[in-house]
């Protein structure tokens, strides 16, 4: 089956980087994408990679490594509002998408 | 504003009693899908629907069903809940089911059986 795994929880303080995996078992992998859950709230949509590399959006990098099956998000000058859960997902099929088990980030002042 | 809903946000019910969970979006979205959230667990995929009439089974289909029977509704419906789908449900929708696209999610429903 598909599976992607996250660790479950990481901390960081304020104004540092810190960095979320997610590595993945499955073939004909399509691309990864990440999501934030703020607790109470829906998931959100951060990022999306198609191909191999780094992809930038303003403080939050995502990036891909489709032959080692790894990718990881990147969250850097953390916020306190950055505390959330986190969650990679990709797919195989055309149809259906599949999410990774989620890593609550902890950010202290 | 571009949105989907879901109602009833919170709902307690007994097992046995059948219930049904609506889902509605306004973007004109042809995927949509349902997921369950369990502690641990991320979210799972219960169905999805890539256009109307056109659905089929994510990866814990069990004891829930669908229709799509109007491109921006996708009702769940449980016909004899049991205390195991107590969980946080999210209805989604999209342009398309590849992670390529942005998934819109509904704001939950909490279901509690008892």
């Amino acid at each position: 089956g598909q599976s992607l795994e996250q660790p479950s929880e990481v901390t960081a303080v304020e104004g540092a980087i810190v960095q979320i995996n997610c590595t993945y078992q499955t073939s004909g992998f399509y691309g990864l994408s990440w999501y934030q859950q703020h607790d109470g709230g829906a998931p959100t949509f951060l990022s999306y990679n198609a191909l191999d590399g780094l992809e930038e959006t303003g403080r939050f990098s995502s990036f891909l490594s489709r032959s080692d099956s790894y990718g990881y998000l990147l969250l850097q000058e953390l916020q306190m509002k950055d505390s959330a859960s986190y969650f990679c997902a990709g797919n195989t099929g055309f149809q259906k998408l599949v999410f990774g088990t989620g890593t609550r980030l902890l950010v202290s002042p | 504003e571009a949105q989907v809903t879901q109602n009833p946000r919170y709902l307690i019910t007994v097992t046995g009693k059948k219930l049904t969970v609506t889902c509605s979006q306004n973007m004109n979205h042809e995927y949509m899908s349902w997921y369950r959230q369990d502690p641990g667990l991320g979210l799972r995929q219960i169905y999805y629907s890539m256009n109307v009439e056109v659905t089929d089974k994510g990866d814990v289909p069990e004891g829930y069903k669908v229709s799509r029977k109007e491109k921006r509704n996708f009702p769940l419906i449980l016909e004899s809940p049991s205390p195991n789908q107590t969980s946080l449900y999210f209805c989604a929708s999209s342009l398309g089911a590849s992670a390529t696209y942005e998934q819109y999610f509904g704001p939950g429903t909490r279901l509690t059986v008892t």
